[in-house]
């Protein structure tokens, strides 16, 4: 049963935290997204990554910064949470070739207070 | 600029109608659509649409592409008060590397 892991279904942080998301795939793929979900604004890209220490922005880069070291696991950083961060976040995964489905993880639901 | 537009945004219905959703696009490289319904969680995958003209079917639901309008259906019959969630379509490009999606559109079944 293929998965996409996130660390964390529920979260609550302080205004200038340092907040950590992770994300696993086991299913080898190549690309990776972050996406955070808000009412009315449908899911909107922050970054995604196409292979281990490549990274590209996406819509909503600001205030957040990543990590993919290794090809299964991509983190989103929020460097300094504030208020406006609250959200859900939802991880992705494609593969480069063949297909398939992108596949969800099950999301964060990150409140900053 | 790639982008998908999902119309409508929100619908309200009573249980046993019909509903079509709509999905139009706009991206470089088009390699499938998506369609996921989202209920209070991660969205689940429903159909994926690579072919003009194919139908794809899952009991009550059904999908299909126009490649050349650039746009997708999604169609629930006799719909149920379970239908009610968010349904969100997207679109993959070749490399896999894009995936966009529409803001969605709520739909609500009243019994």
């Amino acid at each position: 049963d293929v998965k996409v892991t996130q660390s964390s279904r529920y979260l609550v942080k302080r205004t200038g935290e340092k907040v950590f998301l992770e994300c696993v795939q086991d299913m080898d793929h190549e690309n990776m997204f972050w996406y955070r979900q808000d009412p009315g604004l449908g899911l909107r890209l922050i970054y995604f990554s196409y292979d281990v220490k490549m990274k590209e922005k996406g819509d909503i880069p600001e205030g957040y910064s990543v990590s993919r070291e290794k090809k299964e696991r991509f983190s989103l950083i929020l460097e300094s949470a504030s208020t406006n961060q609250t959200s859900m976040y939802l991880c992705a995964s494609s593969s480069g070739l063949g297909n398939t489905e992108a596949f969800f993880g099950q999301g964060t639901r990150l409140t900053v207070v | 600029e790639d982008k998908v537009v999902q119309s409508p945004l929100s619908l309200v219905v009573h249980e046993g109608d019909t509903v079509t959703l709509n999905c139009s696009y706009e991206v470089t490289n088009f390699r499938s659509l998506l369609w996921y319904k989202q209920e209070k969680k991660a969205p689940t995958f429903l159909f994926m649409l690579t072919s003009s003209g194919i139908e794809k079917k899952s009991g009550r639901l059904s999908s299909i592409l126009d490649k050349k309008e650039l746009f997708s259906i999604l169609n629930i019959t006799a719909t149920q008060t379970g239908d009610s969630a968010i349904y969100l379509c997207a679109v993959l490009n070749q490399a896999g590397t894009a995936l966009i999606f529409g803001k969605g559109t709520t739909l609500s079944v009243s019994s």
